[in-house]
Parts: C-alpha cells; sequence; structure tokens
C-alpha cells in the first residue's frame, strides 16, 4: 500500500491560473517535503515542514506557497504558474525518530502549464 | 564546489558487467548516506542506506569513506532492469530533516 499519496498524478493549467496539488501519508513522519524535479534534474527542495514549522529555501519563488494542516496532509499552491514552473513536484517524509531517517517519497504530481 | 557531487555519466554498459558509480560530499558533518534509484518519470527510491562498515544487499554494494568523503555502489551482474538514474543523497544531520542530493548517474545496461 502507498505510503505517501500524492493528487493529482497529472495537472494540466493554464499559464497564471492557481493550481493546488497534496500529499497525504500514512506513515506519521514529523517532516514532510516538497521538492521540483525538472528533466534530467535532481530534485529541488522548495521547502518543508518539521512538524508545524514551517522552513523555506531562501531560493524559493514567492509564487510557491505551502499548508500543512496536520501531520497527514500538505499542500503546495503556485498562485500565478508559469511556463518555467512545468516539473514534475514530489512530497516525501521522513522522521527524527527513526535509526537511518532516510526519505519516503510519493509517486508525484506532474504539472503542465499551456 | 557543489555539496554532493557524482560521476556524470551516463554508463552504458553490457549486461552482466560489473559497474561502479562514486559520489563525493563536501560537509564532513554529514550524518547519513543513501543511494536512490529513480527510473525514468518515476519517483525516487530507496536502494541502500550506507554505513561506514559498508553494506551488500545482493548484487548491490556500498561503501563509505568518511575520511575521503567519498561512497560508492558496486552493481555486479548488472541486468537490464537495473537502467535508471541512481542518486547520492547525504543527511546533513541527525535529525532527518535536511538532505543534499547529487544531480545522479544514469545507467543504461544494453543487451
Amino acid at each position: 500500500d502507498a505510503m505517501v499519496i500524492q493528487n493529482p498524478r497529472y495537472q494540466v493549467t493554464q499559464f497564471g491560473k492557481p493550481v493546488t496539488l497534496s500529499c497525504s501519508q500514512t506513515l506519521n513522519h514529523n517532516v514532510m517535503y516538497w521538492y521540483q524535479q525538472k528533466s534530467s534534474q535532481a530534485p529541488k527542495l522548495l521547502f518543508h515542514y518539521y512538524d508545524k514549522d514551517f522552513n523555506n529555501e531562501a531560493d524559493t519563488p514567492d509564487n510557491f506557497q505551502s499548508r500543512r494542516p496536520n501531520t497527514s496532509f500538505c499542500f503546495l499552491d503556485i498562485r500565478s504558474p508559469g511556463l518555467g514552473d512545468a516539473a514534475m513536484y514530489l512530497c516525501a517524509t521522513s522522521s527524527t525518530g527513526t535509526e537511518t531517517g532516510e526519505l519516503f517519497f510519493g509517486e508525484g504530481s506532474r504539472l503542465t502549464v499551456l | 564546489r557543489k555539496e554532493v557531487e557524482q560521476d556524470p555519466g551516463p554508463f552504458n554498459v553490457p549486461e552482466g558487467a560489473t559497474v561502479a558509480f562514486n559520489c563525493t560530499y563536501s560537509n564532513s558533518a554529514s550524518q547519513s548516506f543513501f543511494w536512490y534509484r529513480q527510473d525514468c518519470r518515476k519517483e525516487p527510491k530507496l536502494l541502500m542506506s550506507v554505513y561506514s562498515s559498508g553494506n551488500e544487499d545482493g548484487r548491490f554494494t556500498a561503501q563509505l569513506n568518511r575520511a575521503s568523503q567519498y561512497i560508492s555502489l558496486l552493481i555486479r551482474d548488472s541486468k537490464l532492469s537495473d537502467s535508471a538514474t541512481y542518486l547520492c543523497v547525504v543527511g546533513l544531520d541527525n535529525y532527518g530533516q535536511n538532505f543534499v542530493f547529487g544531480p545522479g548517474t544514469r545507467l543504461s545496461v544494453l543487451p
């Protein structure tokens, strides 16, 4: 069973039309991440939540916002998508209480901007 | 200097070959180390955690050299299904929050 679930798997939007991507997890992990991955590049961290504490990366544009209403859910809001925001968006979780602390990824949401 | 660097690739090898990937990291305080595998248009999946003592899982062997700040992945008897991008991931702390990704090395195993 999937432990990190992302919806939608594929999202097509128009230039400037807001988009929300969701992520839910059944692992009860306290840390949740959003990564952006473009073709042939490594995932790029946008921000992460450590419990309720929001940690934004310095180079994440203001166009990207996030919400974590509870432990299980996290949302990525793209307020005004541009053509350059077309990418795979990966949600991941980790736990600070585990021995190895690896990242668990969802299957990703692929965003197309027309 | 990038925080995590990997062999640029791509690696094109015949089935049955042995292939080794290298990864170096710049932060000597790094605490945890991983190899992830990512298939085309899929999410990264954990292949192996890497420990100082080295670890092996079937055809895969990972090594960590803290003194040289170097991680390796060896794949023996490569299969067509091993074709993927291999990402070296370094955890900067023991708190499970800060991970740095290498750029990835692409492997194609050819029939």
